[in-house]
């Protein structure tokens, strides 16, 4: 089945420690997306790739950085977790985009 | 920053009751998505609406896109317990050549008791 994967399902870090999730995707789509969401609020765009073309939300913090080598893989690296960045972090596809996004698991990450 | 106000945030009700979610903006959208999502999972889309005064089922749910493209509204008939979940809208608009971003509502908790 076309789907995105997550992975690690769940990730524990120490404050500081660098981490990266990663996102892969079988359905081919052009636009990738990283989203942060915290408990019992709406999913917060960090930034997307349409292609190769990065677009960085003008408030993500600089301590998150994102490649992504292929169509198929996105990768998400928190250079300094700190612990306001436990978080859900969503990664979704799309194509055409701004129709029909299509979201992962999920990685739930946890900052000690 | 576009707005999508989303309401009721919290919402809970008897197994058999009929509810209304509602999104309303001030800002035109070229598509509209709801999504539901459950404790630990990703959002699941449920629709995408695209033309003004579109209504689209799914089964026991109804979802109608506003003539003007600015507001939208979920409604469950006869809500069942496995309707439980937090709904999600979220509008699309183009942010710079071919590039969309979607705006989400805060999303409405919804608990439907047996």
């Amino acid at each position: 089945d076309a789907m995105v994967i997550q992975n690690p399902r769940y990730q524990v870090t120490q404050f500081g420690k660098p981490v990266t999730l990663s996102c892969s995707q079988t359905l081919n789509h052009n636009v990738m997306y990283w989203y942060q969401q915290k408990s019992s609020q709406a999913p917060k765009l960090l930034f997307h790739y349409y292609d190769k073309d990065f677009n960085n939300e003008a408030d993500t913090p600089d301590n998150f950085q994102s490649r992504r080598p292929n169509t198929s893989f996105c990768f998400l690296d928190i250079r300094s977790p700190g612990l306001g960045d436990a978080a859900m972090y969503l990664c979704a596809t799309s194509s055409p985009p701004g129709i029909n996004e299509f979201f992962g698991p999920g990685t739930r990450l946890t900052v000690l | 920053t576009q707005l999508l106000e989303q309401s009721p945030q919290f919402l809970s009700i008897q197994e058999g009751e009929n509810l209304t979610v509602y999104c309303n903006s001030s800002s035109v959208f070229s598509s509209l998505q709801w999504y539901r999502q459950e404790p630990g999972e990703g959002p699941v889309l449920l629709v995408t609406v695209v033309t003004g005064g579109e209504v689209k089922k799914l089964k026991r749910l109804t979802f109608q896109f506003g003539d003007a493209r600015k507001d939208s509204s979920l409604h469950i008939t006869a809500a069942q317990p496995g309707d439980t979940g937090l709904y999600l809208c979220a509008g699309a608009r183009r942010s710079g050549g071919s590039n969309y971003k979607l705006t989400f509502g805060k999303g409405t908790l919804l608990t439907v008791n047996p």
